[in-house]
């Protein structure tokens, strides 16, 4: 049962231009969404996230913008940074299992200079 | 402070050991979790503490699976018996009351059952 999903396993974008990554959930009791970023040999690191009662969360290049209505959230990177290329896991939160995230597959940004 | 630390980074062991890791949480934390991970896979919910209370445990996790949280500091977490499927990267991650879900993750322990 896969509550959370990321349907492109891979992104490749060009420096400067908008990076955007897709997730869609099923599991309608989630009322926080967040979004890691993963390089190699090193845990997530929380990079933004968002409310349900919010549409669009942003911080400096990051935005997240939920869509409650199509159960879907997508990250924006603008402008892209070769520094950003890394996996980027989406999550979701809440309902009854508090303190637990279900995460996507992830999604494998490139960022070519 | 240094983050979560966990170890062993890396362990290889035979089908049919057991194995023990153990996560050092942030200093003041007072939330741990515990999660697996799979190749291609996002990180799957194995158990959560808060201080010394396990409040939550996955289907995931066996009878083979347990983990501890004495004195509400470090964790450990068991596998006895393992199996070639219990090899993963299993990652332990820590929280402090009012941060909701935006935990930090330590940099795991990779797990390869021969």
């Amino acid at each position: 049962d896969q509550q959370v999903k990321q349907n492109s396993p891979s992104l490749s974008v060009q420096e400067g231009r908008i990076s955007i990554l897709n997730c869609d959930y099923t599991n309608s009791m989630f009322d926080y969404f967040l979004w890691y970023k993963k390089y190699p040999a090193e845990g997530p690191t929380f990079l933004i996230s968002i409310s349900s009662i919010k549409d669009k969360n942003e911080d400096g290049r990051f935005t997240v913008f939920l869509n409650k209505s199509a159960k879907h959230l997508s990250l924006h990177i603008v402008p892209s940074q070769p520094g950003d290329s890394a996996v980027y896991f989406c999550a979701g939160a809440g309902g009854t299992s508090y303190g637990k995230l279900t995460f996507g597959q992830g999604t494998i940004l490139t960022v070519h200079p | 402070d240094t983050g979560v630390s966990q170890d062993p980074r890396h362990k290889i062991t035979k089908r049919g050991q057991n194995v023990t890791f153990r996560c050092d949480p942030i200093s003041e934390h007072n939330r741990l979790y515990w999660y697996r991970q799979t190749l291609g896979q996002g990180p799957e919910f194995l158990t959560y503490f808060q201080n010394e209370a396990q409040l939550e445990k996955s289907r995931l996790l066996s009878d083979r699976f347990s983990a501890e949280r004495p004195k509400g500091s470090f964790s450990t977490l068991e596998i006895q018996r393992t199996e070639q499927g219990d090899s993963a990267m299993y990652l332990c991650a820590s929280s402090h009351r009012g941060q909701a879900y935006g935990y930090t993750f330590g940099s795991g322990t990779r797990l390869t059952v021969v």
